[in-house]
């Protein structure tokens, strides 16, 4: 099984709406990432999370805030986005952490589609 | 120079034929390489995975590594037109400053297979 559940498939929000994305594994996969991708680009790294803590960020804007609750969740917190931000927000995760193990092959979910108005 | 290239097609290739997909990356300490197939509209599905130089089969899919010449390429043979979709290289890339390495892609390949 290698599967990532992400929630919601859609979402459409307010340049000054409060929204929250959802990413859960049932693998015991230690490492949690989220990515973005914009149409026709390939997805670019934004956070990784390496045993429930924050290890890499992309220089991510403030707008988006992550956090891993516990080894299975991780959330993407989102406030005062801008039109720019609408993307295909994907949430990874693998067994190893990329500074502790070899078996790193990443596994994404089906993505959150984030249209900001 | 990108940390990750391919090759820019887009591919178009007949059904049954071999479709050759290419990589190249800069880091010259990259261990790890993948290739994922992204669907329009869909999230891109790891395929194949190779750490060691030579060729690693799977059922139509073969992949191959050579360090030396920092390459990595995919070889779909058979091809089907459900093999038409975006084909992405991704190769662990060293954060700068940092002893491990990020997943970083390349542009992706458009493949279209046609019957």
């Amino acid at each position: 099984d290698t599967e990532v559940t992400q929630t919601p498939k859609h979402l459409v929000m307010g340049m000054t709406n409060k929204k929250s994305l959802k990413c859960e594994q049932h693998m015991g996969h230690r490492a949690m990432y989220w990515y973005k991708q914009k149409a026709k680009k390939p997805p670019e790294l934004m956070f990784v999370y390496s045993y429930e803590k924050l290890s890499i960020n992309e220089s991510v804007p403030s707008r988006f805030s992550p956090e891993c609750p516990n080894s299975s969740l991780l959330n993407l917190h989102l406030h005062a986005l801008q039109p720019e931000d609408s993307a295909l927000y994907l949430c990874a995760s693998s067994q190893d952490s990329w500074d502790r193990g070899s078996n790193t092959e990443a596994f994404f979910g089906q993505g959150t589609r984030l249209t900001v108005v | 120079q990108k940390e990750v290239e391919q090759n820019s097609g887009p591919l178009s290739v007949p059904e049954g034929a071999i479709a050759s997909l290419n990589c190249t990356y800069s880091d010259r300490g990259s261990q790890s390489f993948f290739w994922y197939r992204q669907y329009s509209g869909k999230s891109p599905e790891l395929i194949m995975s190779i750490y060691s130089n030579g060729d690693k089969e799977d059922g139509r899919f073969t992949a191959q590594l050579n360090k030396a010449s920092q390459y990595v390429s995919l070889l779909i043979r058979d091809s089907q037109p459900s093999d038409s979709a975006t084909y992405l290289c991704a190769v662990h890339v060293n954060a700068g400053g940092t002893s491990y390495g990020k997943l970083t892609f390349g542009q992706g390949t458009i493949l279209t297979v046609h019957p």
